[in-house]
């Protein structure tokens, strides 16, 4: 089953702070986060592996709550180089590296 | 270390025809997947390869679709007899081993006209 991502699409000041949500219906063994610009190829922003875990990238990071089979991305002070789509992709046991990915959560960020 | 490399970058193909997409994956990776995007929409996975073997092609259509990654050379991912419907972007990613961060390429953009 796809994850499902909330919001859909955000709009955001520069400076502002964002959370986008993924939640799946299976038990969620790894979460990998991608943010899409138009045209282009998804670039890997982080991957969490264990429950409970927190990674950080620059002024992005992210938890996964094994728990709740929920992984949240959050970014703080937004800049206009974050504006994209961003996909959460789900991994399952066995350790193959398959993703499942969400709908994705297109983010704009204004001056 | 050069990243994901995918060619065609876009192919224009008319219906009945055959597509064949390339990627080189990035160098040490052994594990490489396809995905294929509608506009506006996500990445749907179609097939994980490993040198020589398919690993899954769970999300591989049953007819016109195939998929090799052989001992040498690229992995290729074959469309037979196109139909409009194919027309999507097909992104190749690569990772050293199964569950870890996955590179994509630029991908493939093909026109069924």
């Amino acid at each position: 089953q796809q994850p499902v991502q909330s919001p859909q699409a955000v709009i955001l000041r520069e400076g502002e702070d964002a959370v986008i949500n993924c939640s799946s219906s299976k038990a969620l063994y790894s979460v990998h986060w991608y943010r899409q610009k138009h045209g282009e190829a998804p670039v890997f922003l982080m991957i969490l592996l264990k429950g409970g875990e927190q990674k950080g990238h620059e002024k992005i990071s992210a938890s996964f709550n094994e728990k709740k089979q929920q992984s949240s991305l959050y970014l703080t002070a937004s800049q206009l180089s974050y504006s994209g789509t961003y996909f959460c992709g789900t991994g399952g046991s066995g350790n193959t590296g398959k993703l499942i990915f969400g709908q994705g959560t297109t983010l704009q960020v204004k001056p | 270390n050069a990243g994901v490399m995918q060619n065609p970058r876009h192919l224009v193909r008319r219906r009945g025809q055959e597509a064949r997409l390339r990627c080189s994956p990035m160098k040490g990776h052994s594990h490489v997947y396809w995905y294929r995007q509608l506009p506006e929409e996500g990445l749907k996975f179609m097939v994980y390869l490993q040198k020589e073997n398919i690993i899954d092609e769970s999300g591989m259509p049953k007819e016109r679709f195939s998929a090799e990654f052989p001992k040498e050379g690229p992995s290729i991912l074959r469309i037979q007899q196109v139909v409009r419907g194919d027309s999507a972007a097909y992104f190749c990613a690569s990772s050293p081993w199964g569950d870890t961060e996955a590179f994509f390429g630029q991908g493939t953009r093909l026109t069924v006209v």
